[in-house]
């Protein structure tokens, strides 16, 4: 279940289980959303990314789904990995004229074994 | 095609000296952005920097701090008379252009004893 940790809210799953991290974007004019994913002591890991005229997208054992009406985006990893042990965030563009990647505060995904 | 570099991995500064942190974007990206991170939390976005311009700097403390992106070389962030709040983890990220996909350094972890 979730659960918010002194900085970062902790989702602990079972192994093979699917996980749904979501979070809330700030900005109705953001058009592009990328999701990262950081293993401790390293930087962050390009995952999937999606524009705001879709609402899903696929990659490997990951789907991202966008939800404009409310801001919100979520990542789904199916059949979760140890390996998948991590913090990810998710990061909008916030306006087209010197862009830079807003970040939101991350989840920290467990994988329970 | 090797991915983004930073160097040094790890700056262990005294109060008051200087840290230069520098990041090589990945071959044919032009677009540098620099974030900021303290432990368990989320990136901070700093700077953003294009070929010898700097494009968006308003996450950027407005003393000590400096960045650049020369014709020739890495990108450079410059903290002058560090101080102990200034440890952190310093990230790099590069895109080959506008509204795409950034990918990360492994970051440098700035110590400030």
């Amino acid at each position: 279940g979730e659960s918010v940790g002194l900085h970062l809210p902790t989702l602990s799953v079972q192994e093979g289980d699917n996980s749904i991290i979501n979070c809330a974007y700030s900005n109705s004019a953001s058009d592009y959303f990328i999701w990262y994913k950081q293993e401790s002591g390293k930087g962050p890991q390009f995952i999937i990314d999606i524009r705001s005229n879709m609402d899903k997208r696929q990659g490997q054992r990951v789907t991202v789904l966008l939800n404009k009406t409310v801001k919100h985006l979520s990542l789904q990893i199916a059949a979760t990995q140890p390996g998948d042990s991590a913090v990810y965030f998710c990061a909008e563009i916030l306006d087209n004229y010197g862009q830079n990647f807003v970040f939101g505060p991350g989840t920290r995904l467990s994988v329970l074994p | 095609n090797a991915g983004v570099m930073q160097n040094p991995r790890h700056l262990v500064r005294r109060r008051g000296q200087e840290a230069r942190l520098r990041c090589s974007p990945m071959k044919g990206h032009s677009h540098v952005y620099w974030y900021r991170q303290l432990p368990e939390e989320g990136l901070k976005f700093m700077v953003y920097l294009q070929k010898e311009n700097i494009i968006d700097e308003s996450g950027m403390p407005k003393e000590r701090f400096s960045a650049e992106f020369p014709k020739e070389g890495p990108s450079i962030l410059r903290i002058q008379q560090v101080v102990r709040g200034d440890s952190a983890a310093y990230f790099c990220a590069s895109s080959p252009r506008q509204g795409s996909e950034a990918f990360f350094g492994q970051g440098t972890r700035l110590t400030v004893v």
